[in-house]
């Protein structure tokens, strides 16, 4: 258990509302990553942080924002939800400073965009 | 761009046998692989992580190799169990900084009491 925490757990929006989802480590990793998962697709890479304000995209960013304003809190943010967002959202840490260890994923948020 | 192909996406196994799941990938320049469970509608569980200056890493009853010139991994399972039934995934790390996980999109055990 790497100390990862996500909220909320699940969520069921509208199509054009803004929505936050947090991940908090209690174990200052400094590297963090949000992902998402859909069927056919896998796992793919949204955004990345290696360091409070420190951030970066990953392979589907569009759409996405993130925010790491301290070590503990990565935050992923829909401007404007669509229906296309609906999967389910993974936060995840890598130990060690240099992002190259071992990945440990948090227990994920479903998100249902109507 | 990494490719990571895990085949067959499923398999149906009885209780004992000893199976191989395997997972290739393109870009031989990785840092290190590591192999994921996850059970259904859960989070990804960290099984095994592999360097790429490593042959084999052991934990229970799983055994991961890799073999960087051919571009291939496997799991192996030991003696089977219904217990293990789940997703397998694997992911690897390119060399370089700032590199990211690319992930294959899994192999779904069942193992048969």
């Amino acid at each position: 258990d790497a100390g990862i925490t996500q909220s909320p757990r699940h969520k069921v929006t509208e199509t054009g509302t803004p929505v936050t989802l947090r991940c908090h480590q209690t174990e200052n990793h400094r590297y963090m990553y949000w992902y998402r998962q859909d069927p056919g697709h896998g796992l793919r890479l949204i955004h990345y942080s290696y360091g409070v304000k420190d951030t970066d995209k990953g392979e589907v960013s569009d759409g996405y924002s993130v925010s790491r304003s301290k070590t503990e809190d990565f935050l992923l943010t829909l401007e404007s939800a669509t229906s296309s967002q609906t999967s389910v959202y993974f936060c995840a840490i890598s130990e060690g400073s240099g992002g190259y260890n071992e990945q440990f994923f948090g227990p994920g948020t479903r998100l249902t965009v109507l | 761009k990494q490719e990571v192909t895990q085949i067959p996406a499923a398999l149906s196994v009885p209780e004992g046998e000893n199976l191989v799941l395997n997972c290739s990938f393109t870009d031989s320049a990785i840092y290190n692989l590591q192999w994921f469970r996850q059970d259904p509608g859960k989070g990804l569980t960290s099984l095994l992580l592999i360097q790429s200056s490593q042959r084999e890493q052991t934990s229970g009853r799983l055994n991961a190799s890799l073999d960087k010139s051919s571009g291939r991994s496997t799991l192996y399972i030991a003696a089977s169990q219904p217990g293990d039934s789940a997703t397998y995934l694997c992911a690897v790390r390119l060399s370089g900084a700032n590199s990211k996980l690319t992930f294959g999109k899994g192999i779904t055990l069942s193992v048969r009491p």
